[in-house]
This record gives structure tokens, sequence and C-alpha cells, in this order.
């Protein structure tokens, strides 16, 4: 079956740090990978996807590239602010399927 | 306000209770989803409704009950829940292309409590 593992969390960086959060899956066809971000309080936001090898998905500063050798799509960031302190998902969608496929989550905290 | 919107935010049951949640979606989408989230765990697809037909059911208690009467709304019917079924309770939906690229909005989800 499919599955997404990340990183446990939390991470905690100071302002200004560099940010990696690291996402593997294992699927059995050739998924979309996505990220999801989760502010306290609110649902699930589209951060940012790839839908084939090699793609690299990015916005609001944030990065990842769909690596199929290592089935990897870990999220990146130059230099996080307090605004980004939030839950993020790493998130597949199998070929032909709907529904999404989620990791557990990441909790990011970036102090001042 | 994110167009997909889920009432209430809060609620607090006992386990010999019926209510129901509520989703609605102001995106003229045609699938919908229910999630649950429990703490420290993957969320969990539920149920997946296209064009208001039920096409997936991920071996849920037959204590959640869903319906959806038409495109923007979807509800959760919850009758003689257990404490562990305690968690957030997400929707979503998306516009179902049939090419499995169709990206998924969520609301903010139902926070549950099950006494």
């Amino acid at each position: 079956g499919n599955s997404v593992t990340q990183m446990e969390g939390p991470v905690t960086l100071s302002e200004e740090a560099f940010l990696t959060i690291n996402c593997t899956y294992t699927a059995t066809g050739y998924p979309s990978l996505f990220w999801y971000v989760q502010y306290p309080g609110e649902g699930l936001q589209l951060l940012l996807k790839a839908t084939k090898a090699d793609d690299k998905g990015s916005n609001k500063g944030f990065e990842a590239t769909y690596r199929k050798e290592t089935t990897s799509f870990h999220l990146e960031k130059g230099s996080v602010q307090v605004s980004d302190s939030a839950v993020y998902f790493c998130a597949l969608r199998d070929t032909g399927r709907r529904a999404l496929t989620f990791g557990s989550g990441t909790r990011l905290q970036v102090q001042p | 306000e994110t167009g997909v919107t889920q009432t209430p935010r809060h609620l607090v049951m006992g386990m010999t209770n019926k209510k129901s949640l509520k989703c609605e979606q102001h995106l003229g989408h045609n699938a919908m989803y229910w999630y649950k989230q429990s703490a420290k765990k993957p969320l969990e697809l539920m149920f997946v409704y296209s064009l208001e037909e039920r096409v997936e059911n991920n071996s849920v208690p037959s204590r959640f009950s869903p319906e959806c009467p038409n495109s923007s709304h979807l509800f959760l019917h919850l009758h003689t829940l257990q404490p562990e079924d305690s968690a957030l309770y997400l929707c979503a939906s998306s516009q179902d292309n049939g090419q499995g690229l169709a990206i998924q909005y969520f609301g903010a989800g139902t926070r549950l409590s099950v006494l």
C-alpha cells in the first residue's frame, strides 16, 4: 500500500535559519506529491505540489523536488520567519485515486 | 474564507448522543471528502463522494454515516460514538477531472470531543 513518512517534530529554529523537513514515500503507481501547511486553528492549505519526477514545486520561498530515485520530496526554505510556525504535512495521491495519503505531520516552531 | 466551511467548529457530545457535522463548499467542485485527524497520527481518509455518489469508504465504523445531498453539501452523522472518536474532522473538496490532478481544498475542521 501507499505510505508517507515524515521526520518527527517539533522542529525548532531561529528566525532566518535554513529549514529542511524530510519526506519519503512508497507508492504502487506514479504518484503526485504535495506539501500542505496547517496554521493554528485552521484547516490544511496546499503549499506546493509536483506531479512527476524531477519536478520542483515552489511557493512562498518553500521548495521541494520530486526525487523518484530516492522516493523523497523534502521541503526546504532558505530563511524561515516566525509566521512560518505551523504543522507541515507531506502527502501523495497515487495514479487513478482521488484521495490523499498523508504523513503524520511535522510541527515547525520559529523563534524570534 | 477558504471556500470550504465547516460547522460547528467545536462539538462536545456524550456517547449516547446523535449529532451531525456539516460541510459546505462554495468553489463549484464535484467531489467532497471526510478526513479524521487524531493526535500524533496521519490524517485518515474516511469517505469520498464524487458527483454525489460515495466512491470510497475506508472501513469506517457504522456509527459514522455520511450524506451528500448535493455537490455543495456534505454531512457526517454521528451516533453512539466512543471516546477514541475524539478528533479533528476535516472536510475537503476538489474538482474531479478524472486525471488525478485535482487539488483538494480543506475546511478548518470540527473539533469533536466524546465524553
